[in-house]
């Protein structure tokens, strides 16, 4: 199985600054055929579902504000939040979807310092 | 606009089976570019899939869950279900269904999710 790490596990922010959450993988899930990274990152706020903000490693799902930015490769991820709001209070996520079983980062919470 | 719901039991006992049914709306179950999938979440914890299916029902399982799992899938209902026998105050947990947007590679990332339904296991 590939395990997912995140870190840190929580993180207080201030609004308008900078948010950033890592992940690594114990293997790589990048796939040498398509030369992409087989890694998506979720939102999940208390008492919904998660919600997909990145496909790809760095691709933005429709719909989600660009101050989300996804990067890396291989096995080491970081999600960005340029510009804390309100709004983005929530647990986020990783999951690799390069190889069965499908599995999740333990998931980070982000608050307002 | 895709919706997915589950429904099913929000109370099961020790032992017996968790049955679970996905009902998906605004498009169609039977498609090619999806698979459909479970996925679990205990109370304050992490996300655990369970497995997914094809509309052919074509069907990937967790090893860890395996041998009490079954996803099943009614074309003419647009809904996938999930059996989860011999179930123990372990498997309390929030059960999602949710989309595999599939790529070209046969593999996909989970793109609509359903609301959630809570399971407890409990006598």
């Amino acid at each position: 199985d590939i395990v997912m790490t995140q870190s840190p596990d929580s993180l207080a922010v201030s609004l308008g600054e900078r948010a950033t959450i890592n992940c690594k993988s114990s293997q790589s899930v990048l796939y040498s055929s398509n030369n992409k990274n087989f890694l998506s990152w979720f939102q999940q706020k208390p008492g919904q579902p998660p919600k997909l903000l990145i496909y790809w490693a760095s691709t933005r799902e429709s719909g989600v504000p660009d101050r989300f930015t996804g990067s890396g490769s291989g096995t080491d991820f970081t999600l960005t939040i340029s510009s804390l709001q309100a709004e983005d209070v929530a647990v986020y996520y990783c999951q690799q979807y390069y190889s069965g079983p499908l599995t999740f980062g333990g998931g980070t919470k982000v608050e307002i310092k | 606009q895709l919706q997915l719901q589950e429904s099913g039991p929000g109370l099961v006992k020790p032992s017996e089976t968790l049955s679970l049914t996905c009902t998906v709306s605004g498009g169609s179950i039977s498609s090619n570019t999806y698979y459909w999938g479970w996925i679990r979440q205990p109370p304050g914890k992490g996300l655990e899939w369970i497995g997914s299916l094809s509309y052919t029902g074509s069907t990937y399982y967790n090893p860890s869950l395996k041998s009490r799992v079954t996803i099943s899938v009614d074309t003419s209902m647009n809904q996938f279900s999930l059996k989860l026998n011999s179930v123990t105050a372990a498997d309390t947990a929030v059960y999602y269904c949710a989309r595999v947007l599939i790529t070209g590679t046969g593999r996909g990332y989970f793109d609509y999710w359903g609301q959630g339904t809570l399971v407890t296991v409990s006598s």
